[in-house]
């Protein structure tokens, strides 16, 4: 079956503009989450979404970054007046159910380059 | 200091050798996770471990909860194993992630 897909796999863009981008999970997975891998540095955790139950946000950096899901599906992660400081891999992961019991599957992720 | 701590940072081996890489954490959690990533960027899930063993082919992860340490174990290494492999915790709904080890193993 499918995996994870997200969209664009490459993004440019100059700074200060806004870019969206977008992850299909697997379907039927009802945990979502965003990742950020930066040149040099780690993984690190951006958004989880839960079904229907408010998103955890703590992850994200700044309030330029946002996300949203909508239909339990689909998600956009939305990253307002992008700073060069933002150019890094965005990876989306989906999993079945509880965030601590299941195997998280991980999309190709988008790079993002901010000139 | 980070919540969690890898060993080694790099490592060589030669084919066929038995590869160990080490990973520490400093808080209570749920669970921990062994990931791969391959150049280019795609990440598997290896191993989701919250108490003893777990094996997969020729991986075999551990855990220790009362030490706070979880072991990845290679055996028969294949330069396919080259990657980078990557320790995460749990804690509540999120993963945190070490720094990863860079695994190449030559033929």
């Amino acid at each position: 079956g499918a995996g994870v897909s997200q969209s664009p796999s490459n993004k440019v863009t100059e700074k200060g503009k806004d870019v969206e981008l977008r992850c299909d999970p697997i379907s039927g997975h009802t945990a979502l989450y965003w990742y950020r891998q930066s040149l040099g540095q780690g993984l690190e955790f951006l958004i989880y979404f839960q079904g229907n139950s408010a998103p955890d946000k703590s992850g994200l950096p700044s309030d330029r970054f946002s996300a949203e899901r909508t239909g339990g599906s689909v998600s956009t992660l939305t990253i307002q007046r992008t700073q060069q400081e933002d150019s890094a891999v965005y990876l989306c992961a989906s999993s079945i159910g509880l965030a601590y019991t299941d195997t998280q599957y991980f999309g190709p992720g988008t790079r993002l380059t901010v000139l | 200091k980070n919540e969690v701590e890898q060993s080694p940072q790099n490592l060589t081996a030669q084919e066929g050798e038995f590869i160990t890489i080490n990973c520490s954490y400093s808080v209570g959690i749920s669970a921990l996770h062994w990931l791969q990533q391959h150049p280019g960027g795609g990440i598997v899930s290896l191993f989701m471990l919250s108490s003893g063993k777990k094996k997969h082919g020729r991986l075999i992860a551990t855990i220790n909860i009362q030490e706070k340490h979880s072991s990845l174990h290679i055996t028969a290494s294949h330069p396919r194993d080259s990657a980078v492999y990557i320790c995460a915790v749990m804690r509540g709904n999120k993963l945190v992630f070490g720094a990863g080890t860079i695994l190449r193993v030559k033929s």
